[in-house]
């Protein structure tokens, strides 16, 4: 099966820029998900197919995805941004949905 | 406005049967996948299964095979996860998701949640 890894936690100041990782065998053949879910709330999407925000979310946030790395990227990061983030790809030879095992962003 | 509404929380003991709900708006319910979610207590996002309203077609991952039931209402525009016998391991937040995106290979909105407790 397909294992998608993400470090548990990534901690950043305000104002600065967080990175977060999610590592998969030949990711960049892939699209990636990245979801954001605050605490007692619902998962919500954030970046689709690697570098597209859905409407609504701020341009702070992009994606990128090559080798066997994708990266979400969290630019001037806010209070309000502290949460868990979840990437997520879909394996059409086997028509399953994989999520990786979250990242807490901590604000510092 | 999409809008994905979920059935309330629920307790229930070991051996029980048990049928949340997942009720669409706002969208061609027919037309795009509704999947299910599950997320144990302080742990990650995991898909269990997902169903094409339009003809009832269901995908289960392997995990999840022979364990849960996925059903859809069209007249109601309601999908349902259904146990016929709960585990203590059952307990989790469960959560439904529309499939969607461009290239319709993520879940672009989800519902609120519904919590499951099972404890003898």
């Amino acid at each position: 099966s397909y294992v998608l890894t993400q470090p548990p936690s990534v901690s950043v100041t305000p104002g600065q820029t967080a990175r977060l990782t999610c590592g998969g065998n030949d990711i960049g053949t892939r699209s990636v998900h990245w979801y954001q879910q605050k605490p007692g709330q619902a998962p919500v999407l954030v970046v689709q197919d690697d570098n597209d925000r859905p409407s609504g979310i701020p341009d702070r946030f992009s994606g990128s995805n090559s080798g066997n790395t994708a990266t979400l990227t969290i630019s001037r990061v806010e209070a309000g941004d502290e949460a868990d983030f979840y990437c997520q790809v879909y394996i059409r030879s086997s028509d399953l949905w994989v999520f990786g095992g979250g990242t807490k962003l901590t604000v510092l | 406005e999409v809008q994905l509404v979920q059935s309330g929380a629920e307790v229930k003991k070991p051996g029980e049967s048990l049928k949340i709900s997942c009720q669409a708006s706002g969208y061609t319910f027919s037309r795009y996948w509704i999947a299910w979610v599950r997320q144990r207590p302080g742990k990650g996002l995991e898909w269990m299964a997902i169903i094409y309203p339009g003809d009832s077609e269901t995908r289960f991952s392997p995990s999840m095979q022979g364990h849960v039931t996925v059903s859809v209402d069209k007249s109601t525009a309601t999908v349902y996860l259904e146990w016929s016998s709960l585990q203590a391991a059952d307990s989790a937040m469960y959560y439904c998701a529309r499939r969607g995106g461009k290239y319709e290979l993520n879940f672009d909105y989800w519902g609120q949640g519904s919590q499951v407790i099972v404890t003898a």
